[in-house]
């Protein structure tokens, strides 16, 4: 079973600075998908970035981006340029490639605030 | 707009009272599942369907039921609600195309209460 790790609960960053939100999964699984979701207080999960296993290079969107380190299962989300609407919860989540179902496994969120 | 609806987005209801949550999905979506979302759990799937009339329990099934009658609907029943099923409730489609998945599509949730 895999399992998905967000170890810091909460966050809190000044706008225009840079924050990057932790986490980590287990697998014994060789092809996956990671992604980050964000949870503003409206509720609505929104995709943030989605990354594939079997590519080396880390995906980017924007002010978005992400260290994927397969050896090490670490999958962090960095944020440049943080603005207000940025604050929101945000969930890693770790999705196996193949398999009758394609279920995401999330990790406990973190809470991330920006401060003007 | 491609989207997922769901409803109701809030509900209250009494122990015991059977009640359905609704999901639609415009997107010609072959995957439907549904999450539950409790504080420092994160969300949990709670089933899913791969097809027309193909369901399976998730994570955490128990006291829910499902059904696949056409591709866009996945309705969520709760026979018998219980004051532990008060939660956040999440519908989600997704596809798969060749060896690209693009992640799952959410409603904007259902927050049940079961008093």
């Amino acid at each position: 079973a895999q399992t998905v790790t967000q170890s810091q609960p909460e966050m809190s960053v000044q706008e225009a600075e840079t924050v990057t939100l932790s986490c980590t999964y287990d697998t014994s699984e060789n092809n996956y998908y990671l992604f980050w979701y964000k949870q503003p207080p409206s509720r609505q999960m929104i995709l943030v970035i989605r990354q594939e296993a079997y590519k080396q290079q880390n995906a980017t969107e924007n002010r978005f981006s992400v260290n994927f380190q397969k050896a090490a299962k670490s999958f962090s989300l960095k944020i440049s340029d943080s603005q207000l609407g940025d604050t929101a919860m945000y969930f890693c989540a770790f999705m196996k490639h193949t398999g009758a179902n394609s279920k995401l496994t999330f990790g406990k969120g973190i809470t991330l605030s920006v401060r003007p | 707009e491609a989207q997922v609806t769901q409803n109701p987005r809030y509900l209250i209801t009494v122990t015991g009272k059977k009640l359905t949550v609704t999901c639609s999905q415009n997107m010609n979506h072959e995957y439907m599942s549904w999450y539950r979302q409790d504080p420092g759990l994160g969300l949990r799937q709670i089933y899913y369907s791969m097809n027309v009339e193909v369901t399976d329990k998730g994570d955490v099934p128990e006291g829910y039921k499902v059904s696949r009658k056409e591709k866009r609907n996945f309705p969520l029943i709760l026979e018998s609600p219980s004051p532990n099923q008060t939660s956040l409730y999440f519908c989600a489609s997704s596809f798969f195309r060749d060896r690209g998945s693009y992640g799952y599509t959410f409603g904007s949730g259902t927050r049940l209460t079961v008093v």
